[in-house]
């Protein structure tokens, strides 16, 4: 079975700040990984996802992840946060061509001026 | 840029009715899906449905749900008789080629309010 694991319900960090969310995950089978993004009141919008290919993945908004497969994560990174940032991600993952994507809990990004 | 869109964006009912929310996926998708967020919980995965037949479901989804596609552009998600633990935010998502691989899209929600 697969499961995801995101480590802190909330991280804060400062304006201009390094930005890292972390995921770890747990699947038999190689996984396809994503991040999405959800601001207040809206839906999910796919930050960027790996696939297999390279394991360095670069998303929208100047998001990026790495793909350790010897660490089972894949974390998510923005070198410096901006207030628009501030929101709710969520690391998911599924099998290769599969339909069902496995979410973890969130985590709520908070941006201080 | 073509969206998902979903109605009501909040529904209330009594418990132990039904109720039927309604999506419009992107119009070329042939890849349908419904998801659903327990207020301070994550999302849970409940149904995909390509080809007028379900792909996959979890075992959230029993046989109080049903979906169905009953036009070329409506996507519907039916509970038959709500409980309380339904209450919820339910997003519909669709993709145009087959599996997660695809980029899903999603809509922004109906907030379902069991009373």
């Amino acid at each position: 079975a697969q499961s995801v694991t995101q480590l802190g319900s909330h991280v804060s960090v400062s304006e201009g700040a390094l930005v890292l969310l972390r995921c770890n995950y747990s699947s038999s089978v190689p996984p396809y990984l994503f991040w999405y993004v959800q601001y207040p009141n809206q839906g999910l919008q796919l930050l960027l996802k790996y696939t297999s290919a390279a394991t360095l993945v670069k998303g929208i908004n100047g998001f990026e992840a790495e793909f350790k497969k010897s660490e089972t994560s894949f974390h998510l990174t923005k070198p410096s946060a901006h207030m628009s940032d501030a929101a709710e991600y969520f690391c998911a993952v599924s099998e290769t061509g599969g339909f069902k994507t496995i979410f973890g809990a969130g985590t709520r990004l908070f941006v201080k001026a | 840029e073509p969206e998902v869109t979903q109605t009501p964006s909040h529904q209330v009912t009594q418990m132990g009715q039904e109720v039927i929310l309604r999506c419009v996926p992107i119009s070329n998708h042939l890849y349908f899906y419904w998801y659903r967020q327990i207020l301070g919980q994550k999302v849970e995965f409940l149904v995909s449905f390509y080809n007028n037949e379900i792909s996959e479901k979890s075992e959230i989804f029993d046989d109080q749900f049903s979906v169905e596609r009953p036009d070329g552009s409506n996507f519907t998600l039916k509970i038959r008789s709500t409980k309380l633990e339904d209450s919820a935010m339910y997003f519909c998502a669709s993709n145009s080629l087959a599996g997660v691989a695809d980029t899903q899209y999603f809509g922004p929600g109906t907030r379902l309010t069991v009373l």
